[in-house]
Protein backbone atom coordinates (compact mmCIF):
# COMPACT_ATOMS: atom_id res chain seq x y z
CA UNK A 1 0.00 0.00 0.00
CA UNK A 2 1.28 3.23 -0.97
CA UNK A 3 -1.22 5.78 -0.45
CA UNK A 4 -1.38 8.70 1.33
CA UNK A 5 -5.21 9.82 1.76
CA UNK A 6 -6.81 12.69 2.78
CA UNK A 7 -9.53 14.09 3.92
CA UNK A 8 -11.71 16.06 3.27
CA UNK A 9 -11.59 16.32 -0.62
CA UNK A 10 -12.93 20.22 -0.92
CA UNK A 11 -13.28 22.54 2.05
CA UNK A 12 -15.22 25.96 2.63
CA UNK A 13 -15.07 28.03 5.58
CA UNK A 14 -15.61 31.78 6.30
CA UNK A 15 -13.23 33.20 8.56
CA UNK A 16 -14.26 32.90 11.85
CA UNK A 17 -14.97 28.93 11.78
CA UNK A 18 -12.69 26.23 13.23
CA UNK A 19 -12.28 23.37 10.62
CA UNK A 20 -9.47 20.40 10.70
CA UNK A 21 -7.75 18.71 7.82
CA UNK A 22 -6.62 14.95 8.14
CA UNK A 23 -3.81 12.62 6.70
CA UNK A 24 -3.48 9.20 6.69
CA UNK A 25 -0.88 6.65 5.75
CA UNK A 26 -0.45 3.00 6.28
CA UNK A 27 3.13 2.73 5.08
CA UNK A 28 4.92 2.56 8.16
CA UNK A 29 6.42 6.20 7.52
CA UNK A 30 7.68 7.54 10.17
CA UNK A 31 8.07 11.75 8.50
CA UNK A 32 5.12 13.32 7.61
CA UNK A 33 4.33 16.74 6.11
CA UNK A 34 2.00 20.05 4.76
CA UNK A 35 2.41 21.84 1.92
CA UNK A 36 0.72 24.17 0.85
CA UNK A 37 0.29 24.82 -3.14
CA UNK A 38 -1.27 27.90 -5.49
CA UNK A 39 -2.04 27.67 -8.62
CA UNK A 40 0.39 27.09 -11.22
CA UNK A 41 3.20 26.72 -8.06
CA UNK A 42 4.96 24.07 -6.91
CA UNK A 43 4.48 23.00 -3.13
CA UNK A 44 5.44 25.55 -0.44
CA UNK A 45 6.75 23.40 2.87
CA UNK A 46 4.84 23.92 6.07
CA UNK A 47 5.41 21.88 8.89
CA UNK A 48 7.61 18.65 9.13
CA UNK A 49 6.72 15.57 11.27
CA UNK A 50 9.59 13.16 12.38
CA UNK A 51 8.79 10.43 14.69
CA UNK A 52 5.39 12.19 15.98
CA UNK A 53 7.65 15.13 16.99
CA UNK A 54 7.29 18.48 14.91
CA UNK A 55 10.76 18.75 13.27
CA UNK A 56 10.43 21.83 10.92
CA UNK A 57 7.70 24.31 10.97
CA UNK A 58 8.53 27.21 8.21
CA UNK A 59 7.21 30.17 9.89
CA UNK A 60 3.69 29.40 9.33
CA UNK A 61 1.09 31.67 10.84
CA UNK A 62 -0.48 29.97 14.06
CA UNK A 63 -3.56 30.09 12.48
CA UNK A 64 -2.36 26.86 11.00
CA UNK A 65 -1.87 24.35 14.27
CA UNK A 66 -0.85 20.61 12.79
CA UNK A 67 -0.95 17.89 15.03
CA UNK A 68 0.61 13.99 14.80
CA UNK A 69 -1.66 11.80 16.92
CA UNK A 70 0.31 8.59 16.28
CA UNK A 71 2.71 7.34 13.43
CA UNK A 72 -0.02 6.78 10.89
CA UNK A 73 -1.87 10.39 11.25
CA UNK A 74 -1.38 14.16 10.73
CA UNK A 75 -4.02 16.68 11.09
CA UNK A 76 -3.81 20.37 10.45
CA UNK A 77 -6.44 21.93 12.52
CA UNK A 78 -7.22 25.70 10.89
CA UNK A 79 -8.76 28.65 12.79
CA UNK A 80 -9.55 32.11 12.06
CA UNK A 81 -8.04 32.09 8.00
CA UNK A 82 -8.04 34.57 5.73
CA UNK A 83 -9.19 34.73 2.05
CA UNK A 84 -5.28 34.35 1.37
CA UNK A 85 -4.82 31.09 3.10
CA UNK A 86 -7.18 29.37 0.22
CA UNK A 87 -4.50 26.84 -1.77
CA UNK A 88 -4.70 23.06 -2.19
CA UNK A 89 -2.93 21.40 1.11
CA UNK A 90 -1.01 18.29 0.76
CA UNK A 91 -0.21 15.66 2.94
CA UNK A 92 3.20 13.91 2.13
CA UNK A 93 4.93 10.65 3.97
CA UNK A 94 8.65 9.32 3.69
CA UNK A 95 10.21 6.63 5.65
CA UNK A 96 12.13 8.75 7.75
CA UNK A 97 13.27 12.55 7.59
CA UNK A 98 16.36 12.25 5.31
CA UNK A 99 17.36 13.89 2.74
CA UNK A 100 17.58 10.49 0.21
CA UNK A 101 13.98 9.25 0.68
CA UNK A 102 11.44 10.20 -1.62
CA UNK A 103 8.13 11.61 -0.48
CA UNK A 104 4.80 10.18 -1.06
CA UNK A 105 1.74 12.32 -1.65
CA UNK A 106 -1.94 12.33 -0.95
CA UNK A 107 -4.40 13.87 -3.62
CA UNK A 108 -4.52 17.16 -1.16
CA UNK A 109 -7.54 19.04 0.47
CA UNK A 110 -8.69 21.93 -2.01
CA UNK A 111 -9.82 24.71 0.87
CA UNK A 112 -11.53 27.72 -0.29
CA UNK A 113 -11.87 30.72 2.52
CA UNK A 114 -14.62 33.23 1.89
CA UNK B 1 21.59 31.39 -4.33
CA UNK B 2 20.50 27.54 -4.55
CA UNK B 3 18.24 27.33 -6.79
CA UNK B 4 16.44 24.93 -9.36
CA UNK B 5 15.08 25.89 -13.03
CA UNK B 6 13.21 24.00 -15.27
CA UNK B 7 12.27 24.58 -19.22
CA UNK B 8 10.12 24.75 -20.87
CA UNK B 9 7.44 26.52 -19.15
CA UNK B 10 4.98 24.48 -21.13
CA UNK B 11 5.26 22.11 -24.05
CA UNK B 12 2.83 20.97 -26.36
CA UNK B 13 3.46 17.50 -28.29
CA UNK B 14 1.51 15.75 -30.83
CA UNK B 15 1.17 12.13 -29.59
CA UNK B 16 4.24 9.76 -30.85
CA UNK B 17 6.60 12.99 -30.95
CA UNK B 18 9.27 12.48 -28.20
CA UNK B 19 11.22 15.38 -26.55
CA UNK B 20 12.47 16.07 -23.10
CA UNK B 21 12.11 18.18 -19.93
CA UNK B 22 15.07 19.82 -18.30
CA UNK B 23 15.89 20.70 -14.50
CA UNK B 24 19.08 22.38 -13.84
CA UNK B 25 20.19 23.33 -10.34
CA UNK B 26 22.82 24.92 -8.70
CA UNK B 27 23.01 23.34 -5.26
CA UNK B 28 25.97 22.28 -3.97
CA UNK B 29 26.04 18.95 -1.99
CA UNK B 30 22.98 17.24 -3.79
CA UNK B 31 21.56 14.21 -1.43
CA UNK B 32 18.83 13.59 -4.55
CA UNK B 33 16.86 14.78 -7.70
CA UNK B 34 13.20 13.68 -7.79
CA UNK B 35 10.87 13.87 -10.49
CA UNK B 36 7.11 13.78 -9.68
CA UNK B 37 3.82 14.28 -12.02
CA UNK B 38 0.99 16.20 -11.44
CA UNK B 39 -1.94 16.54 -12.84
CA UNK B 40 -4.60 19.30 -11.98
CA UNK B 41 -6.02 20.04 -8.66
CA UNK B 42 -4.44 16.56 -7.39
CA UNK B 43 -1.50 15.64 -5.57
CA UNK B 44 2.14 14.83 -6.82
CA UNK B 45 2.75 11.86 -7.95
CA UNK B 46 6.40 10.25 -7.30
CA UNK B 47 8.36 9.27 -10.53
CA UNK B 48 12.00 8.96 -10.15
CA UNK B 49 14.19 9.37 -7.53
CA UNK B 50 18.53 10.36 -8.96
CA UNK B 51 21.04 10.00 -6.40
CA UNK B 52 24.66 10.98 -8.59
CA UNK B 53 25.38 11.97 -12.33
CA UNK B 54 25.55 9.11 -14.70
CA UNK B 55 22.55 7.72 -12.96
CA UNK B 56 19.56 6.75 -15.38
CA UNK B 57 15.89 5.14 -14.30
CA UNK B 58 13.22 4.20 -16.44
CA UNK B 59 8.99 4.07 -16.59
CA UNK B 60 7.09 3.11 -19.54
CA UNK B 61 7.63 5.93 -21.46
CA UNK B 62 9.48 8.56 -19.45
CA UNK B 63 13.48 8.19 -18.77
CA UNK B 64 15.27 10.17 -16.00
CA UNK B 65 19.01 11.09 -16.29
CA UNK B 66 21.67 13.20 -14.20
CA UNK B 67 24.77 15.09 -14.75
CA UNK B 68 26.29 17.35 -12.49
CA UNK B 69 24.18 20.27 -12.98
CA UNK B 70 21.32 19.29 -14.79
CA UNK B 71 18.44 16.19 -15.22
CA UNK B 72 16.47 15.42 -18.50
CA UNK B 73 13.00 13.57 -18.32
CA UNK B 74 12.70 11.95 -21.61
CA UNK B 75 9.28 11.03 -22.98
CA UNK B 76 9.36 8.35 -25.59
CA UNK B 77 6.24 8.52 -27.87
CA UNK B 78 3.84 10.00 -25.50
CA UNK B 79 0.15 9.37 -25.53
CA UNK B 80 -2.11 12.14 -24.42
CA UNK B 81 -2.91 10.12 -21.22
CA UNK B 82 1.00 11.89 -20.39
CA UNK B 83 0.01 15.12 -20.38
CA UNK B 84 0.44 16.56 -16.83
CA UNK B 85 2.63 19.40 -15.12
CA UNK B 86 5.77 17.62 -14.40
CA UNK B 87 8.02 18.96 -11.39
CA UNK B 88 11.56 18.57 -10.06
CA UNK B 89 13.21 19.08 -6.93
CA UNK B 90 16.21 18.89 -5.60
CA UNK B 91 17.32 17.70 -1.81
CA UNK B 92 20.36 18.66 -0.53
CA UNK B 93 22.38 18.89 3.14
CA UNK B 94 23.81 21.74 3.48
CA UNK B 95 24.19 22.71 7.88
CA UNK B 96 20.02 22.01 8.79
CA UNK B 97 18.37 23.16 5.72
CA UNK B 98 16.59 19.62 4.89
CA UNK B 99 14.12 20.84 2.56
CA UNK B 100 13.24 20.21 -1.03
CA UNK B 101 13.95 22.97 -3.57
CA UNK B 102 11.66 22.79 -6.41
CA UNK B 103 10.86 24.37 -9.96
CA UNK B 104 8.25 26.06 -11.14
CA UNK B 105 6.97 22.83 -13.48
CA UNK B 106 7.12 22.21 -17.27
CA UNK B 107 3.03 21.93 -18.38
CA UNK B 108 3.53 19.53 -20.80
CA UNK B 109 0.36 18.94 -23.27
CA UNK B 110 -0.23 15.84 -25.66
CA UNK B 111 -2.03 16.10 -28.43
CA UNK B 112 -4.22 13.29 -30.32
Amino acid sequence: DTEVTQTPKHLVMGMTNKKSLKCEQHMGHRAMYWYKQKAKKPPELMFVYSYEKLSINESVPSRFSPECPNSSLLNLHLHALQPEDSALYLCASSQVENPYNEQFFGPGTRLTVL
Amino acid sequence: EDQVTQSPEALRLQEGESSSLNCSYTVSGLRGLFWYRQDPGKGPEFLFTLYSAGEEKEKERLKATLTKKESFLHITAPKPEDSATYLCAVRWNAGNNRKLIWGLGTSLAVNP
